[in-house]
């Protein structure tokens, strides 16, 4: 059963730019598809975007162009950059592993990581 | 974009009860939806993809039907390990979406 775990940063300031990090451990990251999403306190989901092991992403269209996600296939790690933060980019952020070989629905999970935008 | 919409918001019910939450697409997505399940302070489990099929390790308990843009996904037994938030998510287009959320409170 493969593991995730996501770090980074508690806190961001406004303007700058969220970096975040995700681990996969107990399976490859090969042939997979691998989401972020976040969820701000007490609303509901919201999906970034996936990055493919071979390094094809697709981003959701309302987040403009301000993401950025890559994947290092032999060490296992995701990253998740998000430019221009604003307080509406406080939430927690998970990142998922597609099930089986489709990028969606989600079946892995990491346990998340609260990021605070603020001054 | 995708809209889903959930009903009802809250739902109220009792250790055995049969409970049904209904999840509404603003278009068609044949059947490219699945259900999570949400605890307070966890990530999301998936329950059900592709609108009916159970998830590995999932209890029958559960099951989910529908398609085109109305869904439904049922407990038939209500445990008392499953009241929390259920999230539903269509994946049919460029994008994805969930559902604002539906939270099972006991009764």
């Amino acid at each position: 059963q493969v593991q995730l775990q996501e770090s980074g940063p508690g806190l961001v300031r406004p303007s700058e730019t969220l970096s975040l990090t995700c681990s996969v451990s107990g399976g490859s990251t090969t042939d997979n598809y691998w989401s972020w999403i976040r969820q701000p306190p007490g609303k509901t989901l919201e999906w970034i975007g996936y990055v493919h092991s071979t390094g094809y992403t697709r981003y959701n269209p309302s987040f403009k162009s301000r993401p950025t996600m890559s994947i290092d296939t032999p060490t296992g790690l995701l990253t998740l950059r998000l430019t221009s933060v604003t307080a509406a980019d406080t939430a927690v952020y998970y990142c998922a592993k597609g099930r089986q070989s489709d990028w969606l629905p989600m079946d892995s999970w990491g346990q998340g990581t609260l990021v605070a935008v603020s001054s | 974009d995708i809209l889903m919409t959930q009903s009802p918001s809250t739902l109220s019910a009792s250790v055995g009860d049969r409970v049904i939450i209904t999840c509404r697409a603003s278009q068609d997505i044949t059947t490219y939806l699945a259900w999570y399940q949400q605890k307070p302070g966890k990530a999301p489990k998936l329950l059900i993809y592709r609108a009916s099929s159970l998830e590995s390790g999932v209890p029958s308990r559960f099951s989910g039907s529908g398609s085109g843009t109305d869904f439904t996904l049922t407990i038939s037994s209500l445990q008392p390990d499953d009241f929390a938030t259920y999230y539903c998510q269509q994946y049919n287009s460029y994008s994805a979406s969930f559902g604002p959320g539906t939270t099972l409170q006991i009764k």
